[in-house]
């Protein structure tokens, strides 16, 4: 079993639907837990960290971890076009600073207009 | 706001060149990485440094070598390019203070080996 499972999509939504993106784990030491957007031919950026169990809300987006099920998910509220790029997940043990990061393989989403 | 540079956003090299690829980041972060990220593959670890003159093999390092003589800076090395490096390659780097290192990454280089 992979340590993080992501569906590459691509997921085409209308413009202003709510987008849900999703990632499954298995390693239950993974505390630290980040989404990052990633533009076509650009760097991945960093959109949304949390830390353990629970929700975090910022403008239009909502990360969400839940531990008991190994499954975080990012929310996208009134979704536009240039929202439209691959996303990933990525999880780390944040006790030990030797643990490295595991990223999952990214979707790409499609925000039609 | 953090930024970390790459010296090239596109390169071409022929099989068995020697081929750098620099990265700087003007934030004092003392970790920094190495990736290459390849359709279906995903981010693979290359190499990574959290300190100067210091270094750590990551997943795929085989082909591959680094240098980080000052802080700021960690250089990737491919000593004689082959066909299969051809890849986007990223670089990023964290703040060390606890485990909890976010990393924040440049805007990478696309390398096409012929």
């Amino acid at each position: 079993q992979k340590e993080v499972e992501q569906d590459p999509g691509p997921l085409s939504v209308p413009e202003g639907a709510i987008v849900s993106l999703n990632c499954t784990y298995s390693n239950s030491a993974f505390q630290y837990f980040m989404w990052y957007r990633q533009y076509s031919r650009k760097g991945p950026e960093l959109l949304m960290y949390t830390y353990s169990s629970g929700n975090k809300e910022d403008g239009r987006f909502t990360a969400q971890v839940d531990k008991s099920s190994k499954y975080i998910s990012l929310f996208i509220r009134d979704s536009q076009p240039s929202d439209s790029a691959t996303y990933l997940c990525a999880m780390k043990d944040s006790r030990n600073r030797d643990d490295k990061i595991i990223f999952g393989k990214g979707t790409r989403l499609h925000i039609l207009p | 706001d953090v930024k970390v540079t790459q010296s090239s956003r596109y390169l071409v090299k022929r099989t068995g060149e020697k081929v750098f690829l620099e990265c700087v980041q003007d934030m004092d972060h003392e970790n920094m990485f190495w990736y290459r990220q390849d359709p279906g593959l995903g981010l693979r670890l290359i190499y990574f440094s959290y300190d100067v003159k210091m270094k750590e093999k990551g997943d795929i390092p085989e082909g591959y070598s680094v240098s980080r003589e000052k802080k700021e800076r960690f250089s990737l090395i491919l000593e004689s390019a082959s066909t299969n490096q051809t890849s986007m390659y990223l670089c990023a780097s964290s703040l060390s203070t606890s485990g909890t290192d976010t990393q924040y990454f440049g805007p990478g280089t696309r390398l096409t080996v012929l």
